[in-house]
């Protein structure tokens, strides 16, 4: 069955960085385009960033550019947020999502920026 | 950069109700490229509506969406006890691939 599997998230200090991953299974990864989304406690659902298929082309949120890279690796079915500058804005359950016509969300991992 | 905006805030309506949830944009969605996700306390969200009016698989037929340009709403016929939760349009049309900031239909 399909499945998209968060890791990396965890507590690190403001100006920290973190990597997020995003482990595909159960569909054919490279067909699809790629997207983060992040809750905030109590929040709703903020957009933050798309990769194409083959990682050629890229959209930001205003909230992370310069500050957060997607990136991915086909051959691994990974997805990556390479996120750096951390603030205490930025703590969130960090999601992943493919492209929003097919609609498969990972169950979320928790980035807790605090000192 | 497309707002999103829904309404109600809040939804209190009873089971075997029917529920009708509104998401207004500030500028059109071409190609009717609206989803409308699904979310529990504690779970992910879930795709319910894509397309503006398609439901996702294993979607019941309950769950239903309409609209075009800037009007789009998620219509849920007959409310089940499972189909409390908040409930979330979301616009793919251009970025930021921007959310509304949900409606919560509660019991």
């Amino acid at each position: 069955q399909v499945q998209l599997v968060e890791s990396g998230g965890g507590v690190v200090q403001p100006g920290g960085s973190l990597r997020l991953s995003c482990a595909a299974s159960g569909f054919s990864f490279s067909g699809y385009g790629m997207h983060w989304v992040r809750q905030a406690p109590g929040m709703g659902l903020e957009w933050l960033t798309f990769l194409t298929q083959d990682g050629s082309y890229k959209e930001d949120a205003d909230s992370v550019k310069g500050r957060f890279t997607v990136s991915r690796d086909n051959s691994k079915n990974t997805l990556y947020l390479q996120m750096t500058g951390l603030t205490v804005e930025d703590t969130a359950v960090y999601y992943c999502m493919t492209q929003v016509a097919v609609g498969y969300w990972g169950q979320g991992t928790l980035v807790t920026v605090s000192s | 950069e497309i707002v999103l905006t829904q309404s109600p805030g809040t939804l209190s309506l009873s089971p075997g109700e029917r529920a009708t949830l509104s998401c207004r944009a500030s500028q059109s969605v071409s190609g009717s490229q609206l989803a409308w996700h699904q979310q529990k306390p504690g779970q992910a969200p879930r795709l319910l509506i894509y397309g503006a009016s398609n439901r996702a698989t294993g979607i019941p037929d309950r769950f239903s969406g309409s609209g075009s340009g800037t009007d789009f709403a998620l219509t849920i016929s007959r409310l089940e006890p499972e189909d409390f939760a908040v409930y979330y349009c979301q616009q793919y049309d251009r970025a930021p691939y921007s959310f509304g900031q949900g409606t919560k239909v509660e019991i």
